[in-house]
């Protein structure tokens, strides 16, 4: 079955500490998006990656890092620089690069900063 | 202002009535809009997309006025495993270089 996953679906890091969240997807998705989403709120874009090799800044990119070396993975670093990581991040994929297209997600990583 | 906005909710619905709720946008740029489910915990996932003046799919319609910059979802014959939060995405298109915009979400309840 095609989809996204993302590991882990738990994760728990103490303050200073640099944690990377896993996102790979089969479906042959050209752009790969992170977002994170707190309680109450909408999802807010960290970064974005349209093809290999390049990415770009979200609305709150600040305190993270992503790399995109191969089409189907978009790992995403939570840096000790991110000053409130405690929260849903959720990795999604579109089909085309610049286009109207839908996004599906993966399950979807809950870190949480002792 | 929010470039979505939604009622945040809780709408409390008895099962079996219909429910409607709308979102607003600030863009008139944008072209495509989409409903999106949430249940409680987990990722969101594509109820409908919207692009033209509206969509129906089985109980859900959703509509698009453009003059007024709002789309809305209408559920009839709601059941309980509607109960989620119903999140309102805006694609402005080149304005936000195809970036999604995501409305905070509705909540829906639908009791026995």
């Amino acid at each position: 079955d095609g989809g996204i996953t993302q590991s882990p679906k738990y994760l728990f890091r103490k303050e200073g500490q640099n944690v990377t969240l896993s996102c790979e997807q089969n479906l042959n998705h050209d752009a790969m998006y992170w977002y994170r989403q707190d309680p109450g709120q909408g999802l807010r874009l960290i970064y974005y990656s349209q093809i290999v090799n390049d990415f770009q800044k979200g609305d709150i990119a600040e305190g993270y890092s992503v790399s995109r070396e191969k089409k189907e993975s978009f790992p995403l670093t939570v840096t000790s620089a991110q000053k409130n990581p405690t929260a849903f991040y959720l990795c999604a994929s579109t089909k085309d690069r610049g286009t109207y297209n839908e996004q599906f997600f993966g399950p979807g990583t809950r870190l949480t900063v002792l | 202002r929010k470039e979505v906005e939604q009622d945040p909710g809780p709408f409390n619905v008895p099962e079996g009535a219909t429910v409607a709720f709308n979102c607003t946008y600030s863009n008139s740029a944008s072209q495509s809009f989409f409903w999106y489910r949430q249940d409680c915990r987990k990722e969101p996932k594509l109820l409908m997309s919207v692009y033209s003046s509206g969509n129906e799919d089985g109980r859900f319609t959703a509509q698009l006025n453009r003059a007024s910059q709002y789309i809305s979802l209408l559920i009839r014959d709601s059941k309980l495993s509607d109960s989620a939060t119903y999140l309102c995405v805006v694609n402005p298109g080149r304005d936000s270089n195809y970036q999604l915009i995501w409305g905070a979400g509705t909540k829906l309840i639908i009791k026995p």
